[in-house]
């Protein structure tokens, strides 16, 4: 078993569109979560990072965790073209092993 | 861009030859994160340094080594390339051992 799961898409939908990306993963250790945005070829972007259930907000991302059932999902809200692109999930155990394990990224196109 | 820089941006070469890829962190990262990415793979951790000292190692193959220099950056060499090893490498960094990770723009690698 895979220690995070994500659907590899690819996800098309139209312009303002409400976005929902997931992951899923199987140890309860991991502490950390974060979500990266990967245009392509280019590196991996940081959107969102946090460590505990609940949810977090940045502009129209919001960052979702759900601990016990080892869920996370990222919204994207009123989505447009520029953000067409991979959306990686990502979790650490932290501390001082600080290696990040990516899922397999999920390819979204968003159509004017 | 997250100050993280990578050269070269694309390198191609023969199967059995070898090279070193050369990363930059962010001015005050003290660590330094290597990734590969492939099509099947996904991105995979290789290696983490910290401050000159190897802190974690990931998959990566004996015929791949890295160090980290006192100015802080990092090389990573690969020797004995084989087809299997073309691929997008990653050099992250971050100011400790345990905190979020900026990612460079990577180098292509095509072993041919």
């Amino acid at each position: 078993q895979k220690e995070v799961e994500q659907d590899p898409g690819p996800l098309s939908v139209p312009e303002g569109a409400i976005v929902s990306l997931n992951c899923t993963y199987s140890n309860s250790a991991f502490q950390y979560f974060m979500w990266y945005r990967q245009y392509s070829r280019k590196g991996p972007e940081l959107l969102m990072y946090t460590y505990s259930s609940g949810n977090k907000e940045d502009g129209r991302f919001t960052a979702q965790v759900d601990k016990s059932s080892k869920y996370i999902s990222l919204f994207i809200r009123d989505s447009q073209p520029s953000d067409s692109a991979t959306y990686l999930c990502a979790i650490n155990y932290g501390g001082a092993t600080n290696k990040l394990i990516f899922g397999t990224g999920t390819l979204l196109a968003v159509q004017p | 861009d997250s100050g993280v820089t990578q050269t070269p941006k694309h390198l191609i070469t023969a199967t059995g030859q070898r090279v070193t890829l050369r990363c930059s962190p962010r001015s005050g990262d003290l660590s330094v994160y290597w990734y590969q990415q492939s099509l099947d793979q996904g991105l995979q951790f290789l290696i983490q340094y910290y401050n000159g000292e190897e802190r974690a190692k990931g998959n990566i193959l004996e015929r791949f080594s890295a160090q980290q220099f006192p100015d802080l950056h990092s090389e990573l060499n690969l020797s004995s390339l084989e087809l299997g090893d073309s691929a997008l490498y990653f050099c992250a960094s971050s100011v400790g051992v345990a905190n979020t990770q900026y990612f460079g723009p990577g180098t292509r690698l095509t072993v041919l």
